[in-house]
């Protein structure tokens, strides 16, 4: 079964609304979590790595107050788009670092939002 | 600076033939992993192989298997006897244990495999 949960899916939003993607790690306790931007075509990008009860680091030439992200537990990570325009729409993908001994290399994602800013 | 390399855009190969797919990195921490994952067109990030660079052998997952040559930087991913379900974007990763464990991906290489 998942590893990680991505919700929504899918979402469609006007210009200048907030859209906000939550990652909930299932299997077990993420301190860290990824979030990354893919656009058509192209690799993923890492956006930020959120980190839990502390503020989330950004890559550089990421908008920290376009791309707000809260870690408020062990198990939830959320990405909000603010005031969202066209340019933002785009892929967005997180993932959680596995942990344990069989795991702990790997690098478990959620399913993905495809976000288009109409 | 860190990065990924991979030369191929887009491969195309015959069904049941063996495929290679290059990666190259570039890092002087002594420290750290690398990834092959799969993406399907439904955008899922499937995970495919682990090689640690400490690992004496090369890794293998069933078909899967990573051509790991230290020295010259570089991790390629073999597939043997592919199939028509091979048929992906396929993306060879790299993470930092010592820096953050953030992991960066290269460029990607699509892949069609033909009837």
């Amino acid at each position: 079964g998942a590893v990680v949960s991505q919700h929504p899916s899918r979402v469609i939003c006007k210009s200048g609304t907030s859209v906000k993607i939550e990652c909930r790690s299932l299997d077990f306790q993420a301190t860290t979590m990824f979030w990354y931007r893919q656009f058509p075509k192209q690799s993923l990008m890492l956006m930020a790595t959120s980190n839990e009860g502390s503020k989330a680091t950004y890559e550089q030439g990421v908008e920290k107050d376009k791309f707000l992200i809260n870690h408020a537990s062990l198990t939830l990570s959320t990405l909000t788009v603010t005031s969202a325009h066209p340019e933002d729409s785009s892929f967005y993908i997180c993932s959680v670092p596995g942990t344990g001994k069989a795991t702990n290399e790997k690098l478990f994602f959620g399913s993905g939002t495809q976000l288009s800013v109409l | 600076a860190q990065k990924i390399t991979q030369t191929q855009p887009g491969m195309f190969v015959q069904e049941k033939e063996a495929v290679t797919l290059d990666c190259t990195y570039d890092t002087s921490d002594p420290s750290y992993g690398l990834f092959w994952y799969k993406q399907p067109s439904s955008g899922e990030m499937i995970f495919l192989i682990y090689q640690g660079s400490y690992d004496q052998q090369n890794a293998t997952e069933g078909r899967y298997s990573l051509n790991f040559q230290k020295a010259r930087k570089s991790a390629n991913l073999v597939i043997s006897a592919s199939q028509l379900g091979d048929s992906a974007m396929y993306f060879c990763a790299m993470r930092y244990w010592n820096r953050d464990d953030k992991i960066i991906f290269g460029k990607g290489t699509r892949l069609h495999i033909l009837p």
